[in-house]
């Protein structure tokens, strides 16, 4: 255990709906990250929070896509109108010289 | 941009034999560090070996060690006396900066599929 926590493990939608996921990291770590690993491939970066600013986006990161860090404590990922390609685990991490990764919300889109 | 090339999608391996996953990678930075992480199915990614860039000495940590090198930007591991625990994927990956930089955005390779025969 790594001491990042995710929430739902695991989300089945139909294509269309909202789907919300939670990251809860490290509590002494002030930076936070969000990576999308589809099926056999390495985990790729989808956006970055310093605190509750977030810094950083990923061009993979879509207008359907957005995250929040309230208050420099956990965070929350929502997709709107999920496709099917938003099929994949998505990881939350939590650095501190190296990055310690939650398990993990596995998104299925019907 | 830097790129993380893991060339062998799938190796096996003997129990208690030794096994060595390559990886390449492409930058311009002097500054960086390069990691291997393991991810068994279905469980949490967890690092199994970093290796700062300005260190000449290659790291290890029990079974585990990289040939690190820099000029050819080769990261390989090697496994030794492997294990049934070690089936996993394994990824090779990159960040710029020290240890504490506050900027670690990590970018991984594609990954290689570990299996242990018995």
């Amino acid at each position: 255990d790594t001491g990042v926590s995710q929430n739902p493990r695991h989300k089945i939608t139909k294509r269309g709906q909202n789907v919300t996921f939670r990251c809860d990291p490290i509590s002494e770590h002030n930076r936070l990250y969000w990576y999308r690993q589809t099926l056999g491939q390495g985990p790729e970066f989808l956006t970055y929070f310093q605190n509750e600013a977030q810094l950083e986006k990923s061009r993979l990161l879509s207008d359907r896509f957005s995250a929040e860090r309230p208050k420099g404590s956990f965070s929350t990922l929502e997709i709107q109108r999920t496709e099917q390609g938003d099929s994949a685990m998505y990881l939350c991490a939590s650095p501190d010289g190296e990055q310690f990764f939650g398990p993990g919300t596995r998104l299925t889109v019907l | 941009a830097q790129t993380v090339t893991q060339s062998q999608p799938e190796m096996s391996v003997q129990e208690a034999e030794t096994v060595t996953l390559s990886c390449t990678y492409d930058t311009s930075e002097s500054d960086y560090y390069l990691f291997w992480y393991k991810q068994p199915p279905s469980r949490q990614m967890i690092l199994v070996i970093r290796q700062e860039a300005y260190k000449q000495q290659n790291a290890t940590e029990n079974r585990f060690s990289v040939n690190f090198q820099k000029a050819a930007k080769s990261f390989s591991l090697k496994i030794s006396d492997s294990q049934l625990g070690d089936a996993a994927m394994y990824f090779c990956a990159y960040r710029s900066g020290g240890l504490k930089t506050s900027y670690d955005k990590v970018i991984f390779g594609p990954g290689t599929s570990l299996s242990v025969i018995p």
